[in-house]
């Protein structure tokens, strides 16, 4: 079993609507990653929270701890928002940095 | 005055070869990473610098040597290349010295192997 599990594995929404990505991990976590991975293969962080809730723009990051779960929300999506979106954590345990991956939710907005 | 960059983008070369991937940023960073994304699109951390000193080893074949000659530079040198080391290979760098500093990714180099 994945140290970090991520749900759905495919995502196909209609432009505009609210989407929802979760992640659940079973280690200690100092904190927690979302990244997006567009079509074209560059990844880019998008959030590092190890509390509460971040939100840039029309994302939304929150995480409970106790848990041990977060959600990643698109509020309004839109086909740009299509990418695979990776939720990585940071085992509290081992070296700064070391980053566990999930396997990715892959979305696909269709306009 | 791209963040993370990798050379090159894309290797094609022959089993048994030895290739190198060039990765430098200069965002000030003490702290690099490369990581292998296999075919499945499954990111694994393969190795971590900071300050020029190696702090994350997985069990990563001893044919994958890592170089950092200094802190804005990670390279990555593969001998004997296998049909299994075809894969994305990324780039990443951090602030390290603390935990929770989010990470600056390159575009990642196309390795593939004939």
């Amino acid at each position: 079993k994945n140290e970090v599990e991520q749900s759905p594995q495919n995502l196909t929404a209609q432009e505009g609507e609210f989407i929802t990505i979760n992640c659940s991990y079973s280690v200690g976590i100092s904190a927690l990653h979302w990244l997006q991975q567009h079509p074209g293969g560059g990844i880019v962080s998008l959030f590092m929270l190890s509390s509460g809730k971040k939100k840039h723009g029309r994302l939304i990051a929150t995480i409970n701890i106790q848990e041990k779960h977060s959600s990643l929300h698109i509020t309004a999506s839109h086909p740009r928002d299509s990418a695979v979106y990776i939720c990585a954590v940071e085992d509290y345990g081992g070296s700064q940095g070391n980053l566990i991956f999930g396997k990715g939710t892959k979305l696909s907005v269709k306009p | 005055d791209t963040a993370v960059s990798q050379t090159p983008k894309y290797l094609v070369t022959q089993m048994g070869n030895d290739k190198s991937i060039k990765c430098e940023q200069n965002l000030g960073h003490d702290t690099m990473y490369w990581y292998k994304q296999d075919s499945k699109k499954f990111l694994k951390i393969m190795f971590s610098y900071n300050n020029k000193e190696l702090i994350i080893n997985e069990t990563v074949p001893n044919r994958f040597s890592p170089k950092s000659p200094d802190k804005a530079h990670l390279n990555l040198h593969i001998n004997s290349l296998e049909l299994g080391d075809s894969a994305v290979y990324f780039c990443a760098s951090s602030h390290g010295g603390q935990y929770n500093q989010p990470q600056h990714f390159g575009d990642g180099t196309r390795l593939s192997i004939l």
